[in-house]
């Protein structure tokens, strides 16, 4: 149990346009959905925390209106990178919380590598 | 805020043991996590370890806490190739379900033959 994916697991996309990623947790309900972010030889970094029905929380410094988190429903969470520019190139992954019995852990995906030219 | 540190590299023999370590700042931390990743692959949880705990083993993965001094380290025993990876550590002060983790920038840990 508590498999996440993702999807895409790589995209290029061009300066100015927008890209969404999915995370979708296949065999729990996740209560809770977090979205990190990872520069090469870097940690995560943490950017939203997401409950399904609200509102994401942001950390400070993340841009709401250009990273976009809707969490729809208790298996899926989706990121919209808006109006993606070079500086936005870096791996994004998902972590979901809430599987039964393990109150303490987030499972990760296996994270989206997106490149901007 | 909190802060995670790790050293970057740690380079051990095949069969050997290997001692990662990891110091955090946060006085209030409650769960300390250690995750492993391979390359172009996400975070695998490898163990984690309650604040009011010293100790915890799980085969050849044994993790120590010393909460004085806000110092964790991970032991693997008999380091095999299949271990080389970057193993990152990680804290919680509300318990990780609940609000995202603060990790350190993860240590490469190199098997040499």
């Amino acid at each position: 149990g508590a498999v996440v994916s993702q999807h895409p697991s790589r995209v290029i996309c061009k300066s100015g346009t927008s890209v969404k990623i999915e995370c979708r947790s296949l065999d729990f309900q996740a209560t809770t959905m977090f979205w990190y972010r990872q520069f090469p030889k870097q940690s995560l970094m943490l950017m939203a925390t997401s409950n399904e029905g609200s509102k994401a929380t942001y950390e400070q410094g993340v841009e709401k209106d250009k990273f976009l988190i809707n969490h729809a429903s208790l298996t899926l969470s989706t990121l919209t990178v808006t109006s993606a520019h070079p500086e936005d190139s870096s791996f994004y992954i998902c972590s979901a919380s809430g599987l039964a019995g393990t109150p303490h852990e987030q499972y990760f995906g296996p994270g989206t590598r997106l490149t901007v030219t | 805020g909190e802060d995670v540190e790790q050293s970057l590299f740690l380079s051990v023999r095949e069969g050997d043991s290997s001692v990662i370590n990891c110091t955090y700042t946060d006085s209030s931390s409650t769960y300390l996590y250690w995750y492993k990743q391979e390359p172009g692959a996400g975070l695998q949880l490898l163990t984690y370890i309650f604040s009011n705990m010293d100790m915890k083993q799980d085969q050849r993965l044994t993790v120590l806490l010393n909460k004085k001094d806000k110092h964790l380290s991970l032991r693997i025993a008999d380091t095999q190739t299949g271990d080389s990876a970057i193993y990152f550590c990680a804290e919680s002060s509300s318990g990780g379900g609940a609000d995202g983790l603060t990790f350190g920038k993860g240590t490469h840990l190199i098997i040499q033959p």
